[in-house]
Formats: C-alpha cells, sequence, structure tokens
C-alpha cells in the first residue's frame, strides 16, 4: 500500500471556523492531489501540487486553499468553512504528471459542518 | 453530456458469474484510462490500468479499451462476494488531470 496518512479521520466543526486537514506521504511522490467526493458527484478535484510550493487550482477551489512547503505533506484549508463543505476528502498522489501514472489515494477525511 | 460516464448499478450478479461494467468518456484525447474498487466507507483503491487498445488481463480481472468507440470496460470472472463494492472508471488526458465517473455499484450474490 501507498504511505499515504490522512489527519484528522473524522472532524465535525461550525460553520464559519477554519479548518485544516493533512496529508502525509513517504513515497517521495512529486504530485499531490485534494478531491471531495459526493454522493452523485464522484470525485472532483479541489487542489493539486507539483513540487513544493507548487500548487494549482482545480474545479471546485472556492472556499479551499492549500499549501506544501516539504515533498511531503500537502495541507488543506478551509478559510470559513460553510455546511455545504461537509463531504469526504481523499488526498491522492502520483509518482509525476505524466497520464500513465495512476494515483493512490489516503484513507480519506469525513468532515461534518454544522 | 459528463466527461466521464458509468451506469451507477447496482448491478448485482450470482457469485461465480463473470459481471462486466462500462465506461464511457467523451473526449478523444484521453489517453491513460484506470479502473478503482471503492468498498463502502473506503478510499478508492487502483485495480487495473490500461494505455492501448485490447484486453489487458491480471487475474480474475480484465479490462477491455477501444478507443474508437470511446469506451473502456472491466470484466471480473468467478465474482466473489468479496468483490461487491462500487467500481471508478477514471481517465486521464495528460499531466495531472484525471477525471472520474461516478461509479458503478457491484453486488454479487451468494
Amino acid at each position: 500500500d501507498a504511505g499515504i496518512t490522512q489527519s484528522p479521520r473524522h472532524k465535525v466543526t461550525e460553520t464559519g471556523t477554519p479548518v485544516t486537514l493533512r496529508c502525509h506521504q513517504t513515497e517521495n511522490h512529486r504530485y499531490m492531489y485534494w478531491y471531495r467526493q459526493d454522493p452523485g458527484h464522484g470525485l472532483r478535484l479541489i487542489h493539486y501540487s507539483y513540487g513544493v510550493k507548487d500548487t494549482d487550482k482545480g474545479e471546485v477551489s472556492d472556499g479551499y486553499s492549500v499549501s506544501r512547503s516539504k515533498t511531503e505533506d500537502f495541507l488543506l484549508t478551509l478559510e470559513s468553512a460553510t455546511s455545504s463543505q461537509t463531504s469526504v476528502y481523499f488526498c491522492a498522489i502520483s509518482e509525476s504528471g505524466t497520464s500513465n501514472q495512476p494515483q493512490h489515494f489516503g484513507d480519506g477525511t469525513r468532515l461534518s459542518i454544522l | 453530456q459528463k466527461e466521464v460516464e458509468q451506469n451507477s448499478g447496482p448491478l448485482s450478479v450470482p457469485e461465480g458469474a463473470i459481471a462486466s461494467l462500462n465506461c464511457t468518456y467523451s473526449d478523444r484525447v484521453s489517453q491513460s484510462f484506470f479502473w478503482y474498487r471503492q468498498y463502502s466507507g473506503k478510499s478508492p483503491e487502483l485495480i487495473m490500468s490500461i494505455y492501448s487498445n485490447g484486453d489487458k488481463e491480471d487475474g480474475r480481472f480484465t479490462a477491455q479499451l477501444n478507443k474508437a468507440s470511446q469506451y473502456v470496460s472491466l470484466l471480473i470472472r468467478d465474482s466473489q462476494p468479496s468483490d461487491s463494492a462500487t467500481y471508478l472508471c477514471a481517465v486521464n488526458r495528460g499531466t495531472y488531470k484525471y477525471i472520474f465517473g461516478t461509479g458503478t455499484r457491484l453486488k454479487v450474490l451468494a
């Protein structure tokens, strides 16, 4: 199994509070991704990173920011959480940005915004 | 039209039968194709990758790709109750961009 650890695994918080989710990898892979998974929508890309301090937006980036200060860590921050951000969040990694590299996923974080 | 389409199911098959899961995609420049298995409450797990037209076999799993018709399928032979899960099709159009279908739920009946 790919060495990907997400923390926390579960979180309940209130609307308006900031929330940070962490993804840690031990594979030394260059690319890291944050997805959210919601019924009927599948996996949707929030942000991705192609190296330390190199990040870019995905299709559903509004309300989210990311940071990557080390190869192994990729942080996702909800600046002011809203109920629409209640979801399951998955971190994924891939060795490079070439199309034949599959992604591998962490165990996910179940986030509830009340 | 969704970029990657899958029938949501559930697809029910008896134990020991062949399960056939299908996926169509809209962008002809798609280059790589992946099948993931996701058990309820768990994360997606890669089971097959396919990059060129034809069949690719790995144990009980066979992936089939037809770029001209823009579909990719997954066959599971000798289906077991432990194969009951949601199967996600993913398509890569180059570099970082992976597009996922919403998945097909498979139920293998003992």
